[in-house]
């Protein structure tokens, strides 16, 4: 089945400096990765939508010039967390779709960060 | 804004037991998904539904999408300590590789 591998699972990161999350399809090409984001015992809610060779679309309420997210290839996006804070520390997952598979929504293993 | 509510919102059961979760929204989905969480992992996909009135068996689970495709069931003969998880329905509208929007979540706990 399909696998999306994100990196690193978990970062600890100092007030003002910036956190990377690769999210990578190992054995399919995704035009199209979710990123979401879910704070303890609360549900996943989506922060933007990444498309591969353009801008990615970003939800109600959610700082594009804070959350940078880059589709440069078929089977990677990576979110950037810009002058991270401390409010921003959450559990961030990100998902793909499988080409061919309608509902076939595959998610990484997340990723802790937490800004100290 | 599509919002889907989930209830109840924390269960607590004994090993054996049945129960049933809800998944509710004013909103039409073409599809909808529902995935088991454990702390600190991704969501896996337990079963995706798409005709209304559609019901669906996986082992002691049980699904069952709303004939008018706005709400969905999930009932668990037996629970077992293993069932243990957060359970999130998510809704997806038009066609494939649709953003989907998920449930508030239904945190179960099954204890011995």
């Amino acid at each position: 089945g399909a696998v999306v591998s994100q990196h690193p699972s978990r970062v600890i990161c100092k007030s003002g400096t910036s956190v990377k999350i690769e999210c990578r399809s190992l054995d399919f090409q995704a035009t199209t990765m979710f990123w979401y984001r879910q704070f303890p015992k609360q549900s996943l809610m989506l922060m933007a939508t990444s498309n591969e060779g353009s801008k990615a679309t970003y939800e109600q309420g959610v700082e594009k010039d804070k959350f940078l997210i880059n589709h440069a290839s078929l089977t990677l996006s990576t979110l950037t967390v810009t002058s991270a804070h401390p409010e921003d520390s959450s559990f961030y997952i990100c998902s793909a779709r499988e080409p061919g598979l309608n509902y076939g929504y595959t998610f990484g293993s997340g990723t802790r960060l937490t800004v100290v | 804004t599509q919002l889907l509510e989930q209830s109840p919102q924390f269960l607590s059961i004994q090993e054996g037991e049945n129960l049933t979760v809800y998944c509710n929204s004013s909103s039409v989905f073409s599809s909808l998904q529902w995935y088991r969480q454990e702390p600190g992992e991704g969501p896996v996909l337990l079963v995706t539904v798409v005709t209304g009135g559609e019901v669906k068996k996986l082992k002691r689970l049980t699904f069952q999408f709303g004939d008018a495709r706005k709400d969905s069931s999930l009932h668990i003969t037996a629970a077992q300590p293993g069932d243990t998880g957060l359970y999130l329905c998510a809704g997806a509208t038009g066609g494939g590789g649709n953003k989907l929007t998920f449930g508030t979540g239904t945190q179960l706990k099954v204890e011995l």
